[in-house]
Parts: C-alpha cells; structure tokens; sequence
C-alpha cells in the first residue's frame, strides 16, 4: 500500500548510456513532480505534471524528459548520462497543483560511473 | 547567497533534550513555511508546515514563523533517538507555482 513508489531504487550505470526511472502514485493525486537531490543534499525542482500535462520545466538539460501515461504514473528518461547526473531522483505527488503538501517517494539512487 | 539558509550540522543532543532547528530566508515574499523530516535512504515527509506567521504546535513539535526577521524554527521536546534525521525547512512564495524552495537540512543525532 505504497504511496509514492518509484523503481529502481539504485541505479549504477556507465557514462554515455541511456536509462530510466519510473514512478507511480496511488492516492490519487493530479500532480507529480521529479526532484534531484545532490550530494550536499540540495532538493530541486525538474519537472512538474498536473494531469499528464507538463507545467513546469526548470533548467534542466534536455537529455531528461519526462512522461506522464496517465495521471498516476511519471517516469523520468535520461539520455547520454554524465558524471553530474549522479544524484538521487525524487518523486513526489500532491491533491493538486496549488498545495504545499507532497508526498515523497523512497528516492532512485543514481551513480554514473 | 541562497534563498534559503540552513546549518547543515550535524547537532548531536542527548535525548530527552529540547532541540531548536532554524532557518534564515531572503525573500520576504515567502508565506508557507514548512518542515520536512528525512530519514536516512528515504525520502522527504512532511512535518509541520505554517501560513504566514506565529506558532504551530503539534505534540512535541512546535513550528515557529518570524516573517519580520525572515527566521523560522522548528522546536522538538523531550528528544527521542527515532527523532535522528535530517530536518528540511522549505518555503512557497504567495501566488507562485507553489514549487518549494528547500534548505539544505539539518543532520539530527539524538544519542540515548
């Protein structure tokens, strides 16, 4: 009965690849959002979905992209991974798009070797 | 300067101690103030969070908000080693995408 669960939760992965990570939510929120944690444990914003639309985008190079298949599910998609990219990936859901209150997902720890 | 301050620690009390988190912000257009709590290998959960200014109470967790200093604090009584994580502030602005803007977090030791 997870609330926020993503896959994988490590992810070890050569420079250059090209890899994913999904995250699906149950409670039955409208928004989701990808965070990146990095290692002086900085929390930042990527991406944010309301209803599988896209409505924010910060400065993230655009080897990420994110998809939303429906209202519940998020997946990130990272092309030619690079050294900086190792970090851990967070997602997170809220009721909706104007709310302080978002649930966490247990994280996707990715190290580019 | 970053917008959001926060000693990383670590802060190592005894438990039983009353333990005082803070944060220091730049932006004074800032109205929702919250408190994350994250375990280690987990992700972040929402504690406390308050509107504006004054104090929120929540059994041994008090939420404490001055906008005119731009400082908030989180008061935990009576410690517990369970307490041991590291405790994010984080902020919203007023009319904003309400994406938060985090602090780095405080490292929690509470040794029995």
């Amino acid at each position: 009965d997870t609330a926020v669960s993503q896959t994988p939760k490590y992810l070890v992965t050569q420079m250059g690849n090209d890899k994913s990570i999904k995250c699906e939510q149950n409670l039955g929120h409208d928004t989701m959002y990808w965070y990146k944690q990095d290692s002086k444990k900085f929390l930042k914003i990527m991406f944010s979905y309301n209803n599988k639309e896209l409505i924010i985008n910060e400065t993230v190079p655009n080897r990420f992209s994110p998809k939303s298949p429906d209202k519940a599910h998020l997946n990130l998609h990272i092309n030619s991974l690079e050294l900086g990219d190792s970090a851990v990936y967070f997602c997170a859901s809220s009721r909706a798009r104007a709310t302080h209150e978002q649930y966490f997902g247990p994280g996707t720890r990715l190290t580019v070797t | 300067q970053k917008e959001v301050e926060q000693d990383p620690g670590p802060l190592s009390v005894p438990e039983g101690a009353i333990v005082s988190l803070n944060c220091t912000y730049s932006n004074s257009a800032f109205q929702y103030f919250m408190w994350y709590r994250q375990y280690s290998r987990k992700g972040p959960e929402l504690l406390m969070y308050t509107y504006s200014s004054g104090n929120k109470e929540d059994g041994r967790f008090t939420a404490q908000v001055d906008k005119s200093s731009k400082y908030i604090s989180l008061f935990i009584r009576d410690s517990q080693p369970s307490d041991s994580a590291t405790y994010l502030c984080a902020m919203i602005l007023s009319g904003g995408s309400y994406i938060p803007t985090f602090g780095r977090g405080t490292s929690l030791i509470v040794h029995p």
